[in-house]
């Protein structure tokens, strides 16, 4: 079975300042990890995925994780927060192969400090 | 090209009734996907469907049921509706339900039970 591990339930950080949301996965086989965004009254957005290509992955909005095998990690990195990165983020995995489903983090409400 | 379109965005009902939510996926999609979100368990899967048929189901009771029709518009069904069935029920489509392949999510249908 997969899980999502997200450390914080709540992350403030300043404006200008480095966004760091830390997910970590446990699997028994080799993850497809993704992360999504969830703005107030909307569905998840996503944001990036990782799929067994490049390690480092580029998503939308300036936002980065990388994926690192030794310490079943994916966290979400962006250089600069901005003010409507304010959101709840959520890191989720499925099994590769087949048709898994997605095994949801419990995510993370970002708020940024003017 | 549409998103996934989830309707009614909201519904108020009371204990013992029963409710059907619907879900129309980007065209083209032939996977459908249903998750509930509560502040208490956070996101979990509840069934997905492909080519009208049920693929994959989560840990909820037989009064959750739903189903695909040919054009893959997909509709969920709770019957005999509990206080603890409040919940943002959210819809996902992807093109074939592989899991690498992102879901694309709908704004949700909230749902509160009185």
């Amino acid at each position: 079975a997969q899980s999502v591990t997200q450390l914080g339930s709540h992350v403030s950080v300043s404006e200008g300042a480095l966004v760091l949301l830390r997910c970590n996965y446990s699997s028994s086989v080799p993850p497809y990890l993704f992360w999504y965004v969830q703005y107030p009254n909307q569905g998840l957005q996503l944001l990036l995925k990782y799929t067994s290509a490049a390690t480092l992955v580029k998503g939308i909005n300036g936002f980065e994780a990388e994926f690192k095998k030794s310490e079943t990690s994916f966290h979400l990195t962006k250089p600069s927060a901005h003010m409507s990165d304010a959101a709840e983020y959520f890191c989720a995995v499925s099994r590769s192969g087949g048709n898994e489903k997605l095994t949801f983090g419990t995510g993370t409400r970002l708020t940024i400090i003017p | 090209k549409a998103g996934v379109t989830q309707t009614p965005r909201y519904l108020i009902k009371t204990r013992g009734q029963q409710v059907t939510l619907s879900c129309s996926p980007i065209s083209g999609h032939r996977s459908v996907s249903w998750y509930q979100q509560t502040p208490g368990q956070g996101l979990q899967f509840l069934f997905e469907y492909f080519s009208e048929t049920q693929r994959n189901k989560g840990n909820f009771p037989g009064r959750f049921s739903g189903r695909q029709f040919s054009n893959s518009r997909s509709e969920m069904n709770v019957s005999t509706l509990e206080l603890g069935d409040s919940a943002l029920y959210l819809c996902a489509s992807s093109l074939a339900g592989y899991s690498n392949q992102p879901q694309h999510f709908g704004d949700g249908t909230r749902l509160s039970i009185l």
